[in-house]
């Protein structure tokens, strides 16, 4: 089985910096995803991370430890609009149909 | 545009009162699949299918009926809803070509069963 763990609510103010942690445990690894959910709406794909490292797509990074089970999400010069929840999504090894098991989702408050 | 199709949006519904959901992608991928997002459980899979005619069952399927007829189509079907079906449900679909496709996600359907 899996088990993915993120925390519940974050709290950043506008400008700053904020850092998601994300811990999961499965029995084959495949691939980590990151999702950003406006409330009431679809879930969009943010960022991908497999090997060990730091990715980084304009203001947003994701980081990977697979020795660890442990990714980050940073979300760098926040705006009001970062307001969103961020699920934390594993891909196990020879998935069926590329199913991707969630955390929870971190729900981040952008304060002005 | 590619994209999920998901409707209807909001439904209200009595309880047995049989329902379909359904989902359509414009994407060719050939694999579907369906989550209910719950507050504190994060999205739970219900059904999948990686193929016209092949579904399998997720991780909550109870009170599920799934059918895929054709590649685009991959409607939800509730024969007998019940209150513990009230949630926000998803559409998903992604490419077989890679392991690293993302889910590309309908715009969900909350239903609420009374």
């Amino acid at each position: 089985g899996q088990n993915i763990d993120q925390p519940t609510e974050m709290t950043a103010t506008e400008g700053a910096i904020v850092q998601i942690n994300c811990t999961y445990q499965t029995s084959g690894f495949n691939g980590l995803f990151w999702y950003q959910q406006h409330a009431g709406e679809a879930p969009t794909f943010l960022s991908y991370n497999v090997l060990d490292g730091l990715e980084e797509k304009g203001r947003f990074s994701s980081f990977l430890s697979r020795s660890k089970g442990y990714s980050y999400l940073l979300l760098k010069e926040l705006q009001m609009k970062d307001s969103a929840s961020y699920l934390c999504a594993v891909r196990a090894l020879k998935a069926a149909g590329n199913k991707l098991t969630f955390g929870g989702g971190t729900r981040v408050l952008v304060k002005p | 545009e590619a994209q999920v199709t998901q409707n209807p949006r909001y439904l209200i519904t009595v309880t047995g009162k049989k329902l379909t959901v359904t989902c359509s992608q414009n994407m060719n991928h050939e694999y579907m699949s369906w989550y209910r997002q719950d507050p504190g459980l994060g999205l739970r899979q219900i059904y999948y299918s990686m193929n016209v005619e092949v579904t399998d069952k997720g991780d909550v399927p109870e009170g599920y009926k799934v059918s895929r007829k054709e590649k685009r189509n991959f409607p939800l079907i509730l024969e007998s809803p019940s209150p513990n079906q009230t949630s926000l449900y998803f559409c998903a679909s992604t490419s077989r070509s890679s392991y690293n496709s993302p889910l590309h996600f309908g715009n969900g359907t909350r239903l609420t069963v009374t």
